[in-house]
């Protein structure tokens, strides 16, 4: 099955600061990449999403990178805030979502310093 | 839409007891997550349907937990007995479809602390 690897656990950055999260997964069948943000004490909320068909898409100050060769996708946000503190979680829809579930990365717990 | 609705917020209880966690999907999402999130093994899939059957259990740790969906507007997951390493934080998703480009949305979810 679908194995989906996030790199790093953690990362800190200064306030103003770019912060670059990467994922890798196994299945090449897998079409659809979200990424979920999850404050402390909250729910985890999709934040950006890729398909399989787009190399990159962009929303204001985050961007997510896809290259299917090489079976990796990244997030990135640049001009950090201390409000873009949380965990990030990848993930992918495995064997082209057939099975209806997404496999999670485990997370990068971002740290932005004032 | 009040999106996924997620009962108690907080639930406490001494080990041995029954716990019973309530889920409500968005209303037209087919599918029906249950996660389970601790710091040490993160977001684990428990059981999911679809259209009220479920699909997939294989992430349920053991007997003690069940999982059922009577019909497109509610969901539960039973804990019975519970024990202390039963405590974490379950949500609950729901999505409108399978396969490519549809997002989970989560419940807020429940906290449970067995003691």
């Amino acid at each position: 099955g679908e194995n989906v690897e996030q790199h790093p656990s953690t990362l800190s950055v200064q306030e103003g600061d770019s912060a670059v999260i990467k994922c890798t997964y196994s299945d090449s069948a897998s079409n659809y990449f979200p990424w979920y943000k999850q404050e402390l004490g909250k729910r985890p909320q999709l934040i950006i999403d890729i398909r399989s068909n787009v190399g990159e898409k962009k929303d204001q100050r985050i961007a997510v990178t896809l290259n299917k060769t090489a079976k990796h996708f990244s997030l990135h946000i640049t001009e950090t805030q201390p409000e873009d503190s949380a965990v990030y979680f990848c993930a992918s829809d495995g064997d082209g979502g057939s099975q209806g579930n997404l496999i999670f990365g485990k997370g990068t717990k971002l740290s932005v310093k004032p | 839409d009040a999106g996924v609705i997620q009962s108690p917020r907080h639930e406490v209880t001494e080990m041995g007891q029954e716990v019973t966690l309530r889920c409500k999907p968005i209303s037209g999402h087919d599918y029906l997550f249950w996660y389970r999130q601790t710091m040490m093994r993160g977001l684990e899939l428990l059981i999911y349907f679809n259209n009220n059957v479920p699909i997939d259990d294989s992430g349920m740790p053991e007997d003690r937990f069940s999982a059922k969906m009577p019909n497109a507007s509610f969901s539960t997951l039973k804990i019975q007995p519970s024990e202390p390493r039963d405590s974490a934080v379950y949500f609950c998703a729901s999505s409108p479809t399978v396969g490519t480009g549809y997002g989970y949305t989560f419940g807020s979810g429940t906290r449970l602390t067995v003691v």
